[in-house]
């Protein structure tokens, strides 16, 4: 069975702060997708970022960036020098090969204040 | 290009009667997807339409929950008679292809009473 924890429940930082979200998943699949939603306080998910199994390389996309690493089932997500508006629920989430279902993870509060 | 589309956004009704919620995916997306999360925990499947057919709805909690999608377009999800654990926001994403990425509504914050 698929399962993807988010241990963090919720951060709270002050604005350039650095902060890494933490996202440990389980799958028995050899091929996988891993992805990050923001659920900001408007309440639509917002597609972040999606990466296949067979991709390690970090990716970096401007303050934003992730981590996955397979010897840890982990894909953390970075951000660097935090800003007000990154305020949001962060989702992380897992869908086997073929694009179906996702799996996800019950959210990181994020919160960044002035 | 118009984003996926959900209506209500907030329907507050007593235990035991009916709700519908409704979905519209955007033009051109033969998948859709239902998602509700409750009570803060994980956002979880419902279900998945390929154009008008039920490609998956092992996430479909209950004979009380019944998802359309007839002509391959809009998709409703009939809850009925819902029960005071159905609270909960309900997502739905559509998908235009094997290939792209799940894009999500708003959501349907449901209240039952």
């Amino acid at each position: 069975a698929q399962k993807v924890t988010q241990a963090q429940t919720e951060i709270s930082v002050v604005e350039k702060e650095d902060v890494t979200l933490d996202c440990v998943y389980e799958t028995r699949d050899t091929t996988y997708y891993l992805f990050w939603y923001k659920q900001p306080p408007s309440g639509e998910l917002v597609f972040l970022i999606r990466r296949n199994s067979f991709d390690e390389q970090n990716e970096i996309s401007g303050r934003y960036s992730w981590n996955f690493q397979k010897s840890t089932s982990s894909f953390n997500f970075t951000i660097t020098a935090s800003q007000v508006v990154d305020s949001a629920v962060y989702f992380c989430a897992l869908s086997e090969a073929g694009f179906q279902k996702l799996v996800f993870g019950t959210g990181t509060r994020l919160l960044v204040s002035p | 290009e118009a984003g996926v589309t959900q209506f209500p956004s907030h329907s507050v009704i007593e235990k035991g009667q009916t709700v519908t919620l409704r979905c519209d995916p955007i033009s051109g997306h033969d998948n859709l997807y239902w998602y509700r999360r409750v009570m803060g925990k994980e956002i979880k499947f419902l279900l998945h339409f390929v154009k008008e057919s039920k490609q998956d709805e092992s996430g479909m909690p209950n004979n009380r929950f019944l998802a359309e999608r007839t002509g391959g377009t809009y998709s409703t999800l009939k809850v009925q008679p819902a029960e005071l654990e159905d609270s909960g926001v309900y997502f739905c994403a559509s998908r235009r292809d094997m290939g792209g990425e799940q894009y999500f509504g708003p959501g349907t914050r449901l209240t039952v009473t």
